[in-house]
């Protein structure tokens, strides 16, 4: 099957960094990747939808100023999170969305703000 | 407002017990996926179903779309401690924005042995 990966697994930052975190779609190539985000023992919440070569679309309520998304090419989005505070700890998890439209997910972030 | 209802959000089973989760939603959906997670990792999907009625087996799962692809559900027999874990379902509407899939709430499975 598919693989997506996502780096860093989990990154330990201080409140006011920004950390960037990557995904990466090793064996097809995703014009469209998603990130969400994930609370223990919840569903994930769509933040973004990261379209390679064009602005990425926000859900409501996140903002686009903090997480900042760029989709530069066919395999790789990256996920910004810009003066990261200790509410932004969290699960961070990336899909990529194939040519038939199955989405496959990476592994996730973790993200702790000290 | 919640466009796909998963239920039960929480189950706690013995080994051998059969159990069913189930998606529900007003809307009609192209296609709907289901997920496994396990604790620290990313959702893995288990099958795709497409057309209305359809069934698919995966061992001892069972998956179907309902004949209206608003709704589906999701069978386990006899299960066993290695199916505990986080099932999602999730939908992509039939006038599909971008790709994006509808996620229900997850359902919480705990097998005991």
């Amino acid at each position: 099957g598919a693989v997506v990966s996502q780096h860093p697994s989990w990154v330990i930052c201080k409140s006011g960094t920004s950390v960037k975190i990557e995904c990466r779609s090793l064996d097809f190539q995703a014009t469209t990747m998603f990130w969400y985000r994930q609370f223990p023992k919840q569903s994930l919440m769509l933040m973004a939808t990261s379209n390679e070569g064009s602005k990425a679309t926000y859900e409501q309520g996140v903002e686009k100023d903090k997480f900042l998304i760029n989709h530069a090419s066919l395999t790789l989005s990256t996920l910004t999170v810009t003066s990261a505070h200790p509410e932004d700890s969290s699960f961070y998890i990336c899909s990529a969305r194939d040519q038939v439209d199955t989405q496959y997910f990476g592994p996730g972030t973790r993200l702790t703000v000290l | 407002t919640q466009l796909l209802e998963q239920s039960p959000q929480f189950l706690s089973i013995q080994e051998g017990e059969n159990l069913t989760v189930y998606c529900n939603s007003s809307s009609v959906f192209s296609s709907l996926q289901w997920y496994r997670q396990e604790p620290g990792e990313g959702p893995v999907l288990l099958v795709t179903v497409v057309t209305g009625g359809e069934v698919k087996k995966l061992k001892r799962l069972t998956f179907q779309f309902g004949d209206a692809r608003k709704d589906s559900s999701l069978h386990i027999t006899a299960a066993q401690p290695g199916d505990t874990g986080l099932y999602l379902c999730a939908g992509a509407r039939i006038y599909n924005q971008g790709g994006k899939l509808i996620f229900g709430q997850g359902t919480e499975l705990s097998v005991k042995p």
